[in-house]
Formats: structure tokens, C-alpha cells, sequence
């Protein structure tokens, strides 16, 4: 059930772009998007929706296709803030309990 | 930053030995989960509640037991600690109306 990330790692170099893809074997009600700086928790980027609906914090924009039932960071014009390990966490159930199953990661270097 | 710390945020304990580890908020958030991270794991849900004295099981769940006697306090515990549960441990909290999981500190277990 555990999502599959791809890349499993990737470098940029400041400004460069990035896209970090997501994969399911089962429907889903929602994707969410996480980043993890070494050493430190995971913060919430953003959730995508079942028929469109986006909410989130940053600058970072994401696809949901619900048929395929995959998902996509976009990291556009990367800066070094952007550095860390990226996860999908996906709801499987839907309901309100928020209950995910997160993927391996994606881990993203942005060099100067 | 959400009020939600853990306690301890080190241990090392032999194995078969009890170990609990605490999950205090202060947001009064009615979803509580506990997840362990391992590499090439990414994490992965132990065990869940939705409120007090209401919990269940995640993906990881064996070997592992909680209880939530009070809205602010989660506690996960090792009934009899193996080496195959060094890991570090996350707590998150979620609210009602929000997609949004807040991660603790963490607590770095080792079993030797």
C-alpha cells in the first residue's frame, strides 16, 4: 500500500527546477506533501484534493490525477531553502481521521 | 509553531525491557498519531486516536501499544523492547477542521 516516490534522490543547482512524482496502488481521497530538513520533523507543504481542491502554505505547486491515481511536486526555480527529503503521504480511507500512508521520500540537494 | 512536544527525545534500553514514550500537546487537537522512521522506510504509522480512550491500529502496529487517558497526552509503549524497534519516533497532532499534521521533536530510541 506504501506509495512509490520517484526520484529517489535528486541534485540541483540553485535555480534549476525539480519534479517529484508519487504513485499509488489504490484509489485516493487525498495526497499531502511533506518536507523534512535533516535532523529535524516533517512540515506540512501542501494537500491536494479529490476534484481539484489545493491548500497549502508555500509557493510549491502539485498535481493530483485522480484516474492514475499519482501526484507531482513542482519545485520551480529551487533555492537552497528548498534542500531536504520530500514526502507524499496519501489517505487510502477518506474520512477525518487524516490517517496517511507516506512514501520512501524524495531526497533533494540544491547547490549554490 | 504547534504546542506538542516529546519526552524522552533520547533513549537507549537493552532488549526486553519496557520502554514508553509521551506525546504532550497544548492545542487541545482531537487526532493524535505516533509514527516511527526508518531509512528507506520513510514513516510509517504505529498506532492512532481520534480522541480519548479511542485508539487503532497503523500499518507497524505489533510490538506496540498505546493509551490516551487525556486529550493532551499520547502515550506509546514497548511492552518487551526488541533491536528491530531502534528507530526514531514521531508524534503529530491534527484538528478536526484541518488537513494539517504538526510533528514533534522526536525521540531517538536505540535497543541494544
Amino acid at each position: 500500500q506504501q506509495p512509490v516516490q520517484s526520484p529517489q534522490a535528486v541534485i540541483l543547482r540553485e535555480g534549476e527546477d525539480a519534479v517529484i512524482n508519487c504513485s499509488s496502488s489504490k484509489a485516493l481521497y487525498s495526497v499531502h506533501w511533506y518536507r523534512q530538513k535533516h535532523g529535524e520533523a516533517p512540515v506540512f507543504l501542501m494537500i491536494l484534493l479529490k476534484g481539484g481542491e489545493q491548500k497549502g502554505h508555500e509557493k510549491i505547486s502539485a498535481s493530483f490525477n485522480e484516474k492514475k491515481q499519482q501526484s507531482s511536486l513542482y519545485l520551480t526555480a529551487s533555492q537552497l531553502s528548498y534542500s531536504g527529503t520530500y514526502f507524499c503521504g496519501t489517505d487510502i480511507w477518506g474520512g477525518a481521521t487524516n490517517k496517511l500512508i507516506f512514501g520512501t521520500g524524495t531526497l533533494l540537494a540544491v547547490q549554490p | 509553531d504547534a504546542g506538542i512536544t516529546q519526552s524522552p527525545r533520547h533513549k537507549v534500553t537493552e532488549t526486553g525491557t519496557p520502554v514508553t514514550l509521551r506525546c504532550h500537546q497544548t492545542e487541545n487537537h482531537r487526532y493524535m498519531y505516533w509514527y516511527r522512521q526508518d531509512p528507506g522506510h520513510g514513516l510509517r504509522l504505529i498506532h492512532y486516536s481520534y480522541g480519548v480512550k479511542d485508539t487503532d491500529k497503523g500499518e507497524v502496529s505489533d510490538g506496540y501499544s498505546v493509551s490516551r487517558s487525556k486529550t493532551e497526552d499520547f502515550l506509546l509503549t514497548l511492552e518487551s523492547a526488541t533491536s528491530s524497534q531502534t528507530s526514531v519516533y514521531f508524534c503529530a497532532i491534527s484538528a478536526t477542521d484541518s488537513y494539517e499534521q504538526y510533528f514533534g521533536p522526536g525521540t531517538r530510541l536505540t535497543v541494544t
